[in-house]
């Protein structure tokens, strides 16, 4: 079945610094989200990505979507404290049975002051 | 507006007792969803209801029933309680029917479920 693999499991950073998290797919994929989770809540949605090769900004944080559409990253510039947690993507493939949405296990942000 | 509303919150079981989970949206959503949360496992989706009246077996459905009882409500039962079933558990619901997933899915507060 359709996996998503998301590197790394967890970043370390300094406050002010910058973090990627990146998404791969092993089959091509209709379109992606992308999730945040604070320690302690529930999963938010952020964005959704449907082009190859689209960019999405929010702020300081920036989506990207591959080409093959098999892959993606989040790129938060200038780390804060409240972007710390998890954040997931979650891939669609059009066609792939049951599974619908299929999460990668996310990347844990945590930030040193 | 509430959103999606699961209960209990916290639970503590012993091993074999049974009990169901509940969740409630208002927000319309003709599909609804069930997942479990372990550490270093991400969101694994147990069941899913694309519309009421039909559910759906995910990638872990082994040991869980649910049940799509109005468009608002889809319940997860726990009938033989085990240990290995000791997760955080999240309903989510989403604006469109099965086939398509382009919009986004809105999640409970989950539940802590502890089985001795």
């Amino acid at each position: 079945g359709q996996q998503v693999m998301q590197i790394p499991q967890y970043q370390h950073v300094q406050e002010g610094e910058d973090f990627t998290t990146y998404c791969n797919s092993s089959t091509t994929l209709s379109n992606i989200q992308w999730y945040k989770q604070r320690p302690g809540g529930h999963p938010v949605f952020l964005i959704q990505l449907v082009k190859s090769g689209e960019v999405k900004k929010q702020k300081r944080l920036t989506f990207q979507f591959g080409e093959a559409k098999k892959n993606s990253s989040l790129h938060i510039t200038a780390t804060q404290t409240t972007d710390v947690g998890t954040y997931f993507c979650a891939g669609y493939a059009s066609g792939g049975g049951a599974d619908g949405l299929t999460f990668g296990k996310g990347t844990h942000l945590i930030i040193q002051p | 507006n509430a959103g999606v509303t699961q209960t209990p919150k916290f639970q503590v079981l012993k091993t074999g007792q049974s009990m169901t989970l509940q969740c409630a949206q208002d927000m319309n959503h003709n599909s609804m969803y069930w997942y479990r949360q372990d550490p270093g496992m991400g969101l694994r989706l147990i069941y899913y209801s694309a519309s009421e009246g039909t559910t759906d077996k995910g990638e872990v459905p082994n040991g869980y029933n649910v049940s799509r009882l109005n468009k608002r409500e889809f319940s997860l039962r726990l009938e033989s309680a085990a240990p290995s079933q000791t997760s955080v558990y999240f309903c989510a619901s989403s604006e469109r029917g099965w086939g398509s997933s382009n919009q986004p899915q809105h999640f409970g507060d989950g539940t802590r479920l502890s089985i001795l």
